[in-house]
């Protein structure tokens, strides 16, 4: 897997707009960027991945540079639900069959 | 969809004793399944990949004797923590992998919390 660089932790009010920021550098041509996020004392949960294009969902929007060696995570209007690690993983589709690694991750802290 | 169920969400055993904990997949067949083990402000790392009848591949460092991964069918995978010690105390996460929309996905159980006393 691509190595991928996250900010250790972020703060953001309540409503405002959360914007992640992954660097992924090394990332291949075939090498997607996948977003999860992990709640407190729960399991991980998929946000939403891309390859070249952005894309959102209902969740929140991934924006891909150009020269695709960084990311954005865009939660629109952050609530204080939305206070995760959240975690940013490169990966082929050929690696379908193994697990998922996770690095550090960036802890989002939402106040009110 | 997509859905695995982890059960106990808890635990608590004396120091020397078994814990079991499962892994459901409700609306799929998993044929892979993963174990992660997650200590207090530490990411999850992995334990092992099972993969259904046949045994288990476990990551560097990780003991296969006292982390015993039993995946019998296509919607459960078990492991079981054998004579269990204070450091091993640390949440347990299951993961499978599931062809979906995008060709395939993860999902993640809820998580159990082991502590041995």
């Amino acid at each position: 897997d691509a190595k991928t660089t996250q900010p250790p932790s972020m703060d953001c009010a309540e409503g405002r707009a959360a914007n992640l920021p992954c660097n992924h550098s090394t990332i291949s041509g075939n090498e997607y960027v996948y977003w999860y996020r992990q709640i407190h004392s729960q399991g991980p949960q998929y946000i939403i991945h891309g390859l070249k294009n952005n894309e959102t969902n209902e969740m929140a929007s991934l924006i891909i540079t150009e020269d695709r060696k960084s990311s954005t995570l865009i939660l629109p209007h952050a609530t204080l639900r939305d206070t995760a690690v959240y975690y940013c993983i490169v990966r082929s589709a050929g690696q379908a069959g193994t697990a998922l690694i996770f690095g550090k991750g960036t802890t989002l802290s939402v106040s009110s | 969809g997509a859905v695995v169920s982890q059960h106990p969400s808890w635990v608590i055993c004396k120091s020397g004793t078994s814990v079991k904990i499962e892994c459901r997949s409700l609306d799929f067949q998993a044929t892979t399944m993963f174990w992660y083990r997650q200590f207090p402000k530490q990411s999850l790392m992995l334990m092992a990949t099972s993969n259904e009848g046949s045994k288990a591949t476990y990551e560097q460092g990780v003991e296969k004797d006292k982390f015993l991964i039993n995946h019998a069918s296509l919607t459960l995978s078990t492991l079981t923590v054998t004579s269990a010690h204070p450091e091993d105390s640390s949440f347990y996460i299951c993961s499978a992998r599931y062809i979906g929309d995008v060709a395939y996905g993860y999902t993640f159980g809820s998580g159990t919390r082991l502590t041995v006393v």
